[in-house]
């Protein structure tokens, strides 16, 4: 049984660049949520993603974007990249039947904005 | 604001000790509680799940306690072991509404175990 899986690992962009993370979720799981944990910090919650659509979003600008897929893959848009966007970008995957539910977190995937 | 702490950045205890972890939190009325344990560059792993009407939960060495009325949890490691070695994150969670799906973190306490 596959858990959530991330890509890239690691990436390095240029101020005022575009970037795209991409999230597979553990399966049977029908929502992925993304966070932003810069260093020494707990994760911020950025957006969930439901039957392709944004449900709940944290307190981050328009220049984060989000999309679902119909087979629940997700990906994490985010434009004029600034030097603090630099962090661990997080998926979280779970079922969004259960009240309480618990999140699978992937492994990250690591900005780096120079 | 929501506000949630989590009692000190760092915590080193010798192995076998019991390792108390702390996490208040503030405008908040949470209907669960999750604990999280995260190592160096890898995402956070659920330890554990308590709900407000739960005053204690247990699994294996790992015991969590919930008092809403001091809005506090505790998470306890007993014989605690080197490879308990992590940051532990706590994350209060609203039941429904704007709340539901969308945690919450404290910023984390870093626990060491010295042999």
């Amino acid at each position: 049984d596959a858990g959530v899986t991330q890509s890239p690992t690691h990436l390095i962009k240029t101020r005022g660049q575009q970037v795209t993370l991409r999230c597979s979720p553990k399966s049977g799981h029908d929502t992925v949520s993304w966070y932003q944990q810069a260093l020494g910090q707990g994760p911020q919650f950025i957006f969930q993603y439901y039957e392709e659509e944004e449900r709940q979003r944290g307190n981050f600008p328009d220049r984060f974007s989000g999309h679902q897929f119909p087979n629940y893959s997700s990906e994490l848009n985010v434009n004029a990249l600034l030097l603090g966007d630099s962090a661990l970008y997080l998926c979280a995957s779970s079922l969004f039947a259960d009240q309480g539910d618990t999140q699978y977190f992937g492994p990250g995937t690591r900005l780096t904005v120079l | 604001s929501q506000k949630i702490e989590q009692n000190s950045e760092a915590l080193n205890i010798q192995e076998g000790k019991t390792a108390t972890l702390t996490c208040n939190y503030t405008n908040y009325s949470p209907a669960y509680l999750q604990w999280y344990r995260q190592d160096p560059g890898r995402g956070p792993v659920f330890l554990l799940l308590i709900r407000e009407n739960e005053k204690e939960k247990r699994k294996e060495r790992l015991k969590v306690t919930f008092d809403t009325t001091l809005k506090q949890s505790l998470f306890h490691i007993t014989a605690s072991q080197p490879a308990d070695s992590a940051t532990y994150l706590c994350a209060p969670q609203g039941a429904g509404g704007t709340s539901y799906g969308k945690l919450t973190f404290g910023q984390g306490t870093i626990l060491t175990v010295h042999p």
